[in-house]
């Protein structure tokens, strides 16, 4: 089974920012969180990833509870092309990744 | 940069033919390489992982003589589907990782191939 749940889906109206959560209350010290999107038929593209600070990049934000059982995917500015599954996911060296379901973000004009 | 080719990007292929789809990591070295499959509606679901110069580890119900996986360098690896059959009709992606991209375990996806076999 996956180590994370998502919602199934969810909407945004475009320009406005998004919020994508991800619970990953069984998380361990070494394992990264990453974050991935899908586009239909292609596949999937990295978004960003982090250990335990909040992270920054051109395409989104990532931040991380103090804890690190939960984080939060951060699209500042929705755009049509944003509309993609996104997988949150843990990851570590000596473990496989599994994929869940992911949440279907849909992005309204 | 990290970028992931694949080859072909479909195949549309007779049932009881043989069908070899190529993974390439095109500027980076990926030390590990894996392979998905993902049918409509769903996830993705990994089949197997293999690292360069070594054997693929396959997981659970996935049939190693059925799906052949050769990481043979750094930058390639192929999945030979033997006697294909219609239900192994599906969407195939590789990864691939490798030191200097992300963190040790990011993965860069290639953009799949769309195999249906009649």
């Amino acid at each position: 089974d996956a180590k994370t749940t998502q919602p199934n889906s969810m909407e945004s109206n475009e320009e406005e920012p998004v919020h994508l959560p991800c619970n990953h209350s069984t998380i361990s010290g070494t394992d990264y969180i990453h974050w991935y999107r899908q586009l239909p038929s292609q596949g999937p593209e990295y978004v960003i990833h982090g250990l335990t600070s909040n992270v920054n990049n051109r395409m989104a934000s990532l931040a991380i509870a103090e804890d690190r059982k939960s984080s939060t995917l951060i699209l500042h500015r929705a755009t049509l092309r944003d509309a993609a599954v996104y997988y949150c996911i843990l990851t570590t060296s000596y473990d496989k990744v599994i994929f869940g379901p992911g949440t279907s973000l849909s992005v309204i004009p | 940069g990290a970028v992931v080719s694949q080859h072909p990007s479909w195949v549309i292929c007779k049932s009881g033919t043989s069908v070899k789809i190529e993974c390439r990591s095109l500027d980076f070295q990926a030390t590990t390489m894996f392979w998905y499959r993902q049918f409509p509606k769903q996830s993705l679901m990994l089949m197997a992982t293999s690292n360069e110069g070594s054997k693929a580890t396959y997981e659970q119900g996935v049939e190693k003589d059925k799906f052949l996986i050769n990481h043979a360098s750094l930058t390639l690896s192929t999945l030979t589907v033997t006697s294909a059959h219609p239900e192994d009709s599906s969407f195939y992606i590789c990864s691939a990782s490798g030191p200097g991209r992300g963190s040790r375990e990011t993965q860069y996806f290639g953009p799949g191939t769309r195999l249906l076999v009649l």
